[in-house]
C-alpha cells in the first residue's frame, strides 16, 4: 500500500538521550515534513524539505535536525532530548508544485522524554 | 495572532445532526483550502478541499470557501457515527505551505 512508513510508532527516552525517529514515503514525492501536534497547540511544522538534498526550517526547529539524502528518507533527529519534546510526531510528504499541495501523513510516532 | 483560527470544540451532536465546522484565516495570498479528518491515535488524512471562493460537495459532506470574510466552513449532513473525528482546517498558498487550524474535535453520538 503506498504511503508514508513512520518508526517506531511509540518510544519512552530518558533526557539528554539522542533519538532518531525514521521516515519513508514511496509515492516518488518531493517535499516532505516533519510536524509536531500538542493538545491545545494543533500541528506545528518542525522541518521540511523541497527536494532531495535540501531542507528548511519550520515555526518549532529548535532541538531537532534533518536530512534529506534521497527522495524517499527524511529522518528527524533530537540531539539531546528534553521533556519539552514530548509529542506526537508525523511525517508528511507532497508533491509540490501540483497546486493544492495535499499533504499525505504517516501514522505517527508518540514520543515520551522523562 | 495565528494565521488559521479554527473553532476549538469539542462539539458532540446526535447522529442525524448537521454539523458545522468553522475557521478563519488572516492571509489573503491563501489560494487552497483544505479539510484533514484525524481518527484517534491515527494521521490526518485529506477530507477535501477547495480553490478560491466558493462551494465543494462530496456525499454528504460540502465544504464553503468566502475569500471576502476570510471563512472556511465544512458541513456534515446526517451525521453519523464513523464521523467521530477531529477535523483540521488548512490552508496553503503558491509557495506550497500549508497552514493548519488547532482542529475541532466531534463526537457523534447513536
Amino acid at each position: 500500500i503506498a504511503g508514508i512508513t513512520q518508526a517506531p510508532t511509540s518510544q519512552i527516552l530518558a533526557a539528554g538521550r539522542r533519538m532518531t525517529l525514521r521516515c519513508t514515503q514511496d509515492m516518488r514525492h518531493n517535499a516532505m515534513y516533519w510536524y509536531r501536534q500538542d493538545l491545545g497547540l494543533g500541528l506545528r511544522l518542525i522541518h521540511y524539505s523541497n527536494t532531495a538534498g535540501t531542507t528548511g526550517k519550520g515555526e518549532v526547529p529548535d532541538g531537532y535536525s534533518v536530512s534529506r539524502a534521497n527522495t524517499d528518507d527524511f529522518p528527524l533527529t533530537l540531539a539531546s532530548a528534553v521533556p519539552s519534546q514530548t509529542s506526537v510526531y508525523f511525517c508528511a510528504s507532497s508533491q509540490q508544485g501540483s497546486g493544492a499541495n495535499v499533504l499525505t501523513f504517516g501514522a505517527g510516532s508518540r514520543l515520551t522524554v522523562l | 495572532q495565528k494565521e488559521v483560527e479554527q473553532d476549538p470544540g469539542p462539539l458532540s451532536v446526535p447522529e442525524g445532526a448537521i454539523v458545522s465546522l468553522n475557521c478563519t484565516y488572516s492571509n489573503s495570498a491563501f489560494q487552497y483550502f483544505m479539510w484533514y479528518r484525524q481518527y484517534s491515535r491515527k494521521g490526518p488524512e485529506l477530507l477535501m478541499y477547495t480553490y478560491s471562493s466558493g462551494n465543494k460537495e462530496d456525499g454528504r459532506f460540502t465544504a464553503q470557501v468566502d475569500k471576502s470574510s476570510k471563512y472556511i466552513s465544512l458541513f456534515i449532513r446526517d451525521s453519523q457515527p464513523s464521523d467521530s473525528a477531529t477535523y483540521l482546517c488548512a490552508t496553503t498558498h503558491n509557495a506550497g505551505k500549508s497552514t493548519f487550524g488547532d482542529g475541532t474535535t466531534l463526537t457523534v453520538k447513536p
